[in-house]
């Protein structure tokens, strides 16, 4: 069962444009959504994390838009660069005291072309 | 600061042989994860341990995979008696314990088995 799913699993996005990842979920008990980078040969690392208190959370060009309702999130990438060509998981935990068991979707693969 | 360090980076084995690998956490950090990422997947959790004790392991394949951290620092995942479907990078992160903590993840292991 996937309890974490994504989309699109690729998108391919001009230099300058804003790329959109998906993603949604089953378990209501989620309340922590980090979003993780990973480039070919080296481990995931976090980019953003929201709340689930929290309808939107902004980093720089990174933003994550939450809607608790319907069990979905999207990461906006704006002013895409090509620096910004990796795989991108989103991730969700449930509060089960003090542990950060993290669950991860498939993954959506962004390539930025210049 | 040193990030998690896992060794070897590569393993190459025949169906049946063993397998050993290696993590070293951030120091300070209390919790320790192995994560398995077929290729083109996100990241699945094996094992985790608070300390050197084992929170939850209940997606470790017990009949050939085992996993320890006799000292609450460094921690040893071992494969025995691989299959073709283990081929896979396996993934060491470390934490702080408590919510919503961020993970720090290794540069990964990554076994084929022929």
């Amino acid at each position: 069962q996937q309890q974490v799913r994504q989309s699109p699993q690729s998108l391919t996005v001009w230099e300058g444009e804003t790329a959109i990842l998906n993603c949604s979920y089953e378990n209501s008990a989620f309340d922590y959504f980090p979003w993780y980078q990973q480039f070919p040969g080296e481990g995931p690392a976090l980019l953003i994390s929201i709340l689930s208190v929290s309808n939107k959370k902004e980093d720089g060009r990174f933003t994550i838009f939450f809607n608790k309702r319907e069990k979905k999130l999207s990461l906006h990438i704006a002013d895409s660069q090509p620096g910004d060509s990796a795989t991108y998981f989103c991730a969700a935990s449930a509060p089960t005291g003090g542990n950060n068991k993290l669950t991860f979707g498939q993954g959506t693969v962004l390539s930025v072309i210049p | 600061e040193a990030g998690v360090t896992q060794s070897p980076r590569y393993a190459v084995l025949q169906e049946g042989q063993a397998v050993s690998f290696w993590c070293d956490p951030i120091s300070g950090h209390d919790t320790l994860y192995w994560y398995q990422q077929p290729r083109d997947q996100g990241p699945q959790l094996l094992v985790y341990f608070r300390d050197e004790a084992v929170i939850d392991n209940s997606q470790l394949p017990s009949d050939r995979f085992s996993a320890v951290r006799p000292k609450g620092t460094n921690s040893t995942l071992k494969i025995q008696s691989a299959k073709q479907g283990d081929t896979a990078t396996y993934l060491c992160a470390s934490s702080f314990n408590r919510n919503t903590g961020q993970l720090y993840f290794g540069e990964g292991s990554k076994l084929t088995v022929l």
